[in-house]
């Protein structure tokens, strides 16, 4: 099952874009990354997920390097309202084996005024 | 669809009562995962099922924990006897074919609090 680490927390202004980088160094041919984002008091909300190379939706992108050792998530421009903790995954499809939806510590973004 | 649903939003409960949380997971959905969540210990997988059948309790932290999917719409948490220590949010998340299975969708949570 790969691991993933991830910074524990990051400050930013609004404005600004943030980068939030995860390494899953032990990342299995079948994995998939997912990210996930979490406001105080809800559940979990799925942000992006991929495979390889780059991956962009309306909220945000996902970079993701030839040797998938690790991957970015970026937020352009964030908002007050980006303040959340954002979970890195590393999972594959359909749970085969010992796979699960297993969750790190995520990091703690911080966005000022 | 209204998303997953989680009963009660609330409970506080004495040590050594039994406490029973509700999911009723999206429909069509054949993933379903209960966590629970600390501040010390992070979002915790406590057990998921496939199709209703339960596939991996590993994450169960004793025998005093039970859960069980009667039917694709309904899964239970079951807690006999409960203790301080199990104050925590607990959230259910379901995930569906057609979709990643690592793209989960969470209900709201139960906030539970034993004194």
């Amino acid at each position: 099952l790969a691991k993933t680490t991830q910074p524990i927390s990051m400050d930013s202004y609004e404005g600004q874009e943030v980068n939030i980088t995860c390494s899953h160094n032990n990342i299995a041919t079948n994995d998939y990354i997912t990210w996930y984002q979490q406001f105080p008091s809800q559940g979990p909300r799925f942000i992006i997920q991929g495979y390889k190379t780059k991956v962009t939706n309306e909220v945000a992108s996902l970079f993701i390097p030839a040797d998938r050792k690790s991957s970015t998530l970026s937020l352009p421009r964030v908002s007050l309202s980006d303040t959340a903790v954002y979970y890195c995954l590393v999972g594959d499809i359909g749970f085969r084996g010992t796979d699960k939806l297993i969750f790190g510590t995520g990091t703690r973004l911080q966005v000022f005024p | 669809d209204a998303g997953v649903i989680q009963s009660p939003r609330h409970e506080v409960t004495e040590m050594g009562q039994e406490v029973t949380l509700r999911c009723k997971p999206i429909s069509g959905h054949d993933y379903l995962f209960w966590y629970r969540q600390t501040m010390m210990r992070g979002l915790e997988l406590l057990i998921y099922f496939n199709n209703n059948v339960p596939i991996d309790d590993s994450g169960m932290p004793e025998d005093r924990f039970s859960a069980k999917m009667p039917n694709a719409s309904f899964s239970t948490l079951k807690i006999q006897p409960s203790e301080p220590r199990d104050s925590a949010v607990y959230f259910c998340a379901s995930s569906g074919p057609g979709q990643s299975n690592t793209e989960a969708f969470f209900g709201q949570g139960t906030r539970l609090t034993v004194v």
